[in-house]
């Protein structure tokens, strides 16, 4: 258990709907990064916030925002949904301001999210 | 984009052997190089984060060496067990005006009893 937690799980809705997905971080980590895996691809880095703020932006649509909060859990939204937006999204979350630092990442359980 | 390459993309050895695979990447802006070891159906989990060249890692049976001259880095495990059956992952920072991470698409190891 890598401490981050994630809900829900699994999510199956239809196009052109919006859905937000949660990511809690470890305790004491600031930082909270957003990823999505698409079938056959690699991980892709979404965004990721440090203590509240934005703090670098990856692949990341325009149909896409996220938000991190005063006690540090961090939403994702998804709205405008497509088929193409099935994947598996993950958050991690990590000491470190960077984005690949010298800190190791925590990653959650993930959110499977499947639009049809 | 920055290419990071990791080979084999899979391979399946016996218990008990000893097997390595590669994650290259770019030699220049170097930062740091993270690898994970993923599990089916459960998340990436750290295994090591190697920042200097001539690094060298090892956590149990598993070591990891880094090249940042030449950009790469191999990751060994001695006598492999069907329980280290997962996808290897590696990540590459680089450093710079504006850091991107870039995750490779993974070695995916199978250990047959």
């Amino acid at each position: 258990d890598s401490g981050v937690t994630q809900t829900p799980k699994h999510l199956i809705t239809a196009t052109g709907q919006r859905v937000t997905l949660r990511c809690s971080p470890r305790s004491g980590d600031l930082s909270v990064y957003w990823y999505q895996q698409s079938l056959d691809q690699g991980l892709q880095f979404l965004i990721q916030y440090y203590n509240g703020e934005e703090r670098a932006k990856g692949n990341i649509l325009e149909r896409f925002s996220a938000q991190q909060f005063p006690d540090l859990h961090s939403e994702l939204n998804l709205s405008s949904l497509e088929l193409g937006d099935s994947a598996l999204y993950f958050c991690a979350s990590s000491a470190t301001h960077q984005m690949i630092g010298r800190y190791e990442q925590y990653f959650g359980p993930g959110t499977r999210l499947t639009v049809t | 984009i920055l290419n990071v390459e990791q080979s084999p993309q899979s391979l399946h050895v016996q218990e008990g052997d000893s097997t390595n695979f590669t994650c290259s990447f770019p030699s220049s802006n170097f930062y740091a190089l993270h690898w994970y070891r993923w599990e089916t159906a459960k998340s990436p989990e750290a295994l090591f984060v190697m920042t200097l060249n001539g690094d060298e890692k090892k956590k149990g049976r598993i070591s990891a060496t880094l090249n940042t001259k030449e950009g790469y880095s191999y990751l060994y495990i001695k006598g492999s067990q069907p329980e280290d059956s997962a996808t290897y992952l590696c990540a590459f920072g680089n450093s710079g005006g504006y850091q991107k991470v870039t995750f490779g698409t993974g070695t995916k190891l199978q250990v047959i009893p």
